[in-house]
C-alpha cells in the first residue's frame, strides 16, 4: 500500500529563516508522482509542484525549491528566506494508478508551517 | 482558470440528519474526489468517481454514500449524521491522464454535527 510520511508536525520560524519540510513515501509502483500543496488559512487547497519518479532534478521556483531522492524516496521542500504569508499547511502526496489512466492521491498528515515576523 | 465548487462554506447539522454536501467542477474533468481532513490526521478519501454513475469507495467509506449523475457533479451523502463526522469535507476533481495529476480542491465545507 501507499504511504506518505511527514514526521514533522508543527514548525516555527522567524522570519527570513530558511526552512525544509520533509516528506517520505512508500511505494511498490515505479512510476509515480509526487506532489506538494499548500494550505493557507483560508482552507483551499493550492497546488505547488508535480514530480514524476524518472526526473530526479532538483526544482526552484524562486524561493521555492524542491529535493527529489529516490535512493532515500524523499521529496524535500525548501522555503528560503521565509515570510509571514508562508504561514500555512504544507501537505506532501503520492499519485497511485489505480486503472489505465486514474491515479488518485494519498497524502500525507500535514506540517503546521508558522512563520512570526 | 480550473473552479471546483461546494455549496457551503459552513454547515450545522442534527444528529440522525440526512446531509448532502454537493461539488461541482467546469472544468470538464473526469475524476472527483471527497476527502476528509481532521486535525493530526491529514486528508483521508472517503470515496472517488472516475465516469458518471460510477463510484469507488476510498479509505473510510463507513456512513457515507455518494451520486454522480451528471459529469460535472459529485455528491456526498451521510445518510444520518453523527458526531464523529465533524469535520472539513474537500472535494477535488482531477483530470484523465497516464500516471499522476494533480487534483484541484474546492474551499472545503466546515460541517458541525450536533
Amino acid at each position: 500500500a501507499q504511504k506518505v510520511t511527514q514526521a514533522q508536525t508543527e514548525i516555527s520560524v522567524v522570519e527570513k529563516e530558511d526552512v525544509t519540510l520533509d516528506c517520505v513515501y512508500e511505494t511498490r509502483d515505479t512510476t509515480y508522482y509526487l506532489f506538494w500543496y499548500k494550505q493557507p488559512p483560508s482552507g483551499e487547497l493550492v497546488f505547488l509542484i508535480r514530480r514524476n519518479s524518472f526526473d530526479e532534478q532538483n526544482e526552484i521556483s524562486g524561493r521555492y525549491s524542491w529535493n527529489f531522492q529516490k535512493s532515500t524516496s524523499s521529496f524535500n521542500f525548501t522555503i528560503t528566506a521565509s515570510q509571514v504569508v508562508d504561514s500555512a499547511v504544507y501537505f506532501c502526496a503520492l499519485s497511485e494508478v489505480y486503472t489505465g489512466a486514474n491515479s488518485k492521491l494519498t497524502f500525507g498528515k500535514g506540517i503546521t508551517l508558522s512563520v512570526r515576523p | 482558470d480550473v473552479k471546483v465548487t461546494q455549496s457551503s462554506r459552513y454547515l450545522v447539522k442534527r444528529t440522525g440528519e440526512k446531509v448532502f454536501l454537493e461539488c461541482v467542477q467546469d472544468m470538464d474533468h473526469e475524476n472527483m474526489f471527497w476527502y476528509r481532513q481532521d486535525p493530526g490526521l491529514g486528508l483521508r478519501l472517503i470515496y472517488f468517481s472516475y465516469d458518471v454513475k460510477m463510484k469507488e469507495k476510498g479509505d473510510i467509506p463507513e456512513g457515507y454514500s455518494v451520486s454522480r449523475e451528471k459529469k460535472e457533479r459529485f455528491s456526498l451523502i451521510l445518510e444520518s449524521a453523527s458526531t464523529n463526522q465533524t469535520s472539513m469535507y474537500l472535494c477535488a476533481s482531477s483530470p484523465r491522464r497516464q500516471g499522476g495529476t494533480e487534483a484541484f480542491f474546492g474551499q472545503g465545507t466546515r460541517l458541525t454535527v450536533v
